[in-house]
């Protein structure tokens, strides 16, 4: 949506090298930025997410950091295999007036990993 | 315990045919949500329900009608159908309905209208 911009919209990478996917929120007040995974055919999963009170969460291959002055959060995923092709979407909350807020979706990246 | 679950998997309509898009959570969730797919767009929030018994617009609600049947079960209905409308749908649950509680994902249904 509007409020969150994703980039790349597709990325390849040969295994083993690393991916960047880099997303831009617009409301100050997100606190919450999680990451999903949609293999072809299949529903979009949560892999990471990581609230506003941390700069940086890893989970294995995969970390997620957070920059809450410039409002960008970003993806990274090291040493890529074959499984990771997939699409990526960020999300950020939006409040709008609202305490409870709703999540937004970024476009989605298409990562692409070549053996 | 299957999480969410969607029917059906796929659909064709015709223009101006109408049906419904039925969800069914067993995580004893209290907000329930439907999305739309599009390719290059993203997931879209459609409608979504904070809590049994009350339902409320999300970004692309026109067309679209939805009903919280009970606490387990959400359903989105197309009075007549469009093809603006073909789409993936994915219903979706999380324990509350505030924006930083994960949402967990059905299946999803795949829907042509000719």
């Amino acid at each position: 949506g509007e409020n969150v911009e994703q980039h790349p919209s597709t990325l390849s990478v040969q295994e083993g090298d690393s991916a960047v996917i880099k997303c831009t929120y617009s409301d100050s007040a997100s606190n919450y930025f999680p990451w999903y995974k949609q293999e072809l055919g299949k529903r979009p999963q949560l892999i990471i997410d990581i609230r506003s009170n941390v700069g940086e969460k890893k989970d294995q291959r995969i970390a997620v950091t957070l920059n809450k002055t410039a409002k960008h959060f970003s993806l990274h995923i090291t040493e890529t295999q074959p499984e990771d092709s997939a699409v990526y979407f960020c999300a950020a909350p939006f409040h709008r007036g609202s305490t409870l807020g709703r999540l937004y979706f970024g476009r989605g990246t298409q990562l692409t990993v070549w053996p | 315990n299957a999480g969410v679950t969607q029917t059906p998997k796929f659909q064709v309509l015709k223009t101006g045919q109408s049906m419904t898009l039925q969800c069914a959570q067993d995580m004893n969730h209290n907000s329930m949500y439907w999305y739309r797919q599009d390719p290059g767009m993203g997931l879209r929030l459609i409608y979504y329900s904070a809590s049994e018994g009350t339902t409320d617009k999300g970004e692309v609600p026109n067309g679209y009608n939805v009903s919280r049947l009970n606490k387990r079960e959400f359903s989105l209905r197309l009075e007549s159908a469009a093809p603006s409308q073909t789409s993936v749908y994915f219903c979706a649950s999380s324990q509350t309905p505030t924006a930083t509680d994960t949402q967990y994902f059905g299946p999803g249904t795949r829907l042509t209208v000719l």
